[in-house]
């Protein structure tokens, strides 16, 4: 399978821990995007790459969040400190600039 | 915002086309209509894009009216693998900026 793909896809964690989600782009796919998802709403854009460089972050994007693209290839989101309202779905998507974004299966994230 | 119009909900019975409107009246002359749409528990999934003419592809067509104020994505011989949220987004094509823009969507049911 050739697409984009995330790790893991779900993810259960207690209040205050730290937790990385990993996303594998598809391979000639120069951009690099994070949303987040929650119930009932469309996917709200966190950050973006293009190759290594970190180009857009949205003010959803708090301190707690960091997300890097080392080499341009694969990507991280780490959320430090998680609250409650920090669970979501995580999702990844990447693009050559053409055409359109194509998405990965996401990670969902619950916080107790 | 989002800068698009969805109704929220949509029925359609299987084996007929399904046309789902968007309205987006303040489109800039350098921006495209894209169609996404998302399969519950799934990442979202380009479907198709266009700026001015009619578009079709082995998913859907797209009716763009001339004064681009809206569109209408069309389904032509739904199945109940088609029931999903269906997202109108438009942005410049291939542009800097990284992200896209949901709203809520129109959740299309098909029914047998």
């Amino acid at each position: 399978d050739t697409g984009v793909s995330q790790d893991p896809r779900h993810k259960i964690t207690k209040r205050g821990q730290n937790v990385t989600f990993r996303c594998d782009p598809i391979s000639e796919h120069n951009r690099l995007y994070w949303y987040r998802q929650t119930l009932g709403q469309g996917p709200e854009f966190l950050t973006y790459f293009q190759n290594e460089a970190q180009l857009e972050k949205s003010r959803l994007l708090s301190d707690r969040f960091s997300a890097e693209r080392p080499k341009g290839s694969f990507s991280t989101l780490e959320i430090q400190r998680t609250e409650q309202g920090d669970s979501a779905m995580y999702l990844c998507a990447s693009s050559s600039g053409q055409v359109g974004q194509f998405f990965g299966p996401g990670t969902r994230l619950t916080v107790l | 915002d989002a800068k698009t119009t969805q109704p929220p909900s949509m029925d359609c019975a299987e084996g007929r086309a399904a046309n789902l409107p968007c309205n987006h009246s303040t489109i800039s002359g350098n921006e495209y209509v894209y169609w996404y749409r998302q399969i519950h528990s799934q990442g979202p999934q380009y479907i198709i894009h266009g700026l001015k003419n009619n578009e079709t592809n082995e998913m859907a067509s797209l009716i763009i009216t001339e004064d681009r104020k809206s569109s209408t994505l069309i389904l032509p011989h739904a199945t109940l693998r088609d029931t999903a949220v269906y997202y109108c987004i438009v942005r410049v094509y291939g542009g800097s900026q990284g992200n896209l823009i949901f709203g809520k969507g129109t959740k299309l049911s098909v029914k047998p």
